[in-house]
């Protein structure tokens, strides 16, 4: 089984400063790791994600990446954010069979302030 | 493609009123997820299913849950008798098995208050 850590409930940043939303994962098989984003009211969408090949992934929106098998992790990062960047994050990470079951993390709140 | 479909957005009832969400995926996905999503629990998979048949429902919190899928383009989640802890965000995704791990389509979500 699988499971996903975010360490920060809520991440308060500046408008145009960089940030990092951090996760890590626990798996004792090979995974596959997502980010996905929730603005207010509205479903989760697919931000990026990890596969295989290249450690630094890059997704919509300015966002990118960055997958470390060492650390297990796979933090996310922006070097500058935007009002519009304001929503929930969530790490998610699959395993095994063709459904590849997401498990998420808790996420974390990203409020970018003016 | 319009996407994941879910109906009603918002739904309030009362205390031990029966509910019925509804989702319809993605055309030609064989994947459907039930999620629910709530401040203290986060997102929780409720059930799946993989060409209308259900294959885990190890998240349904009790029997008062029932889920169908009675064709590849429609799918029910009832809550009967519902109860104010019901109360929370459900979301239906869906996916395609040879392309699962680019992760799936979630819905815009159903919010149900139960009062």
């Amino acid at each position: 089984a699988q499971s996903v850590t975010q360490l920060d409930s809520q991440v308060p940043v500046f408008e145009e400063a960089p940030v990092e939303l951090r996760c890590n994962y626990s798996s004792s098989v090979s995974v596959y790791l997502f980010w996905y984003v929730q603005y207010p009211n509205q479903g989760l969408q697919l931000l990026l994600k990890y596969l295989s090949g290249s450690t630094l992934v890059k997704g919509i929106n300015g966002f990118e990446a960055e997958f470390n098998k060492s650390q297990t992790s796979f933090h996310l990062r922006k070097p500058s954010v935007h009002i519009s960047d304001t929503a929930e994050y969530f790490c998610a990470v699959s395993g095994p069979g063709s459904a590849r079951q997401l498990t998420f993390g808790s996420g974390t709140q990203l409020t970018v302030l003016p | 493609d319009a996407g994941v479909i879910q109906s009603p957005r918002h739904e309030v009832t009362e205390m031990g009123q029966e509910v019925t969400l509804r989702c319809k995926p993605i055309s030609g996905h064989d994947y459907l997820f039930w999620y629910r999503q709530t401040m203290m629990r986060g997102l929780e998979l409720l059930i799946y299913f993989n060409n209308n048949v259900p294959i885990d429902d190890s998240g349904m919190p009790e029997d008062r849950f029932s889920a169908k899928m009675p064709n590849a383009s429609f799918s029910t989640l009832k809550i009967q008798p519902s109860e104010p802890r019901d109360s929370a965000v459900y979301f239906c995704a869906s996916s395609l098995s040879e392309q699962g791990h680019y992760g799936y389509t979630f819905g815009s979500g159903t919010r149900l208050t139960v009062v």
